[in-house]
């Protein structure tokens, strides 16, 4: 979708190094979903984020909601080769008619080198 | 639980065939949703369901149809197949809007 954008598009880093995804969006979001897709896979959940400002945290990943609820980053410290994959942004943008579908983002491929 | 299981996983149409990908979910989720993930485009969006009797368009709802005659199944229809909807079709539900979604597994549909 065009009203998600994510970058970098692709991104290779060393084992051990901290790395950042970001979303934006043109619109205000009313929630904002981070999945990770293993290639050739489904997508695993990771966390929503729903209040501006808000931030979350599982294990070595961090999610952050500007305040603008208009951006979102996701941030992986000491970065592991099973942090490998596809993240792909996810959100609620509200609408005249629903408020009941998700729409993503292109996704970014994270590499890691051992 | 088996979550949101999706059958079959693979599938080759010949252009003007039909068929029916299956999706079931034994969460009791009200919400359930079907994306095409394409290189370079990342999922877009094809029906959407808020519940049993209910379905709305997505994105790219062209060529597609779908129902929700009960809260467990969500079938999508391909009603001619044509080489454009090569794909891998995904399944997703969610027990309401706050939550996130769980996929399915997918199924990688080839049509020649």
């Amino acid at each position: 979708s065009q009203e998600l954008e994510q970058s970098p598009q692709s991104l290779i880093v060393q084992e051990g190094k901290n790395l950042t995804i970001n979303c934006t969006s043109s619109k205000t979001l009313y929630g904002l979903y981070w999945y990770k897709q293993k290639y050739g896979e489904g997508l695993i959940f990771l966390m929503m984020l729903q209040k501006g400002g808000e931030e979350k945290s599982h294990e070595k990943i961090t999610a952050k909601l500007d305040e603008k609820k208009q951006q979102s980053s996701l941030h992986i410290t000491a970065s592991q080769p099973s942090h490998a994959g596809i993240y792909l942004c996810g959100a609620d943008i509200p609408e005249k008619t629903s408020y009941d579908k998700v729409i993503f983002g292109p996704g970014t491929s994270l590499s890691v080198i051992p | 639980n088996a979550g949101v299981t999706q059958t079959p996983k693979f599938q080759v149409l010949k252009t003007g065939q039909s068929m029916t990908l299956q999706c079931a979910q034994d969460m009791n989720h009200e919400y359930m949703s079907w994306y095409r993930q394409d290189p370079g485009m990342g999922l877009r969006l094809i029906h959407y369901s808020v519940g049993a009797g209910i379905t709305d368009q997505g994105e790219v709802p062209n060529g597609y149809n779908v129902s929700r005659s009960t809260t467990e199944d969500f079938p999508l229809r391909l009603l001619s197949a044509a080489p454009s909807q090569t794909s891998v079709y995904f399944c997703a539900s969610s027990r309401d809007r706050d939550g996130g979604y769980t996929f399915g597994s997918g199924t990688r549909l080839t049509v020649v």
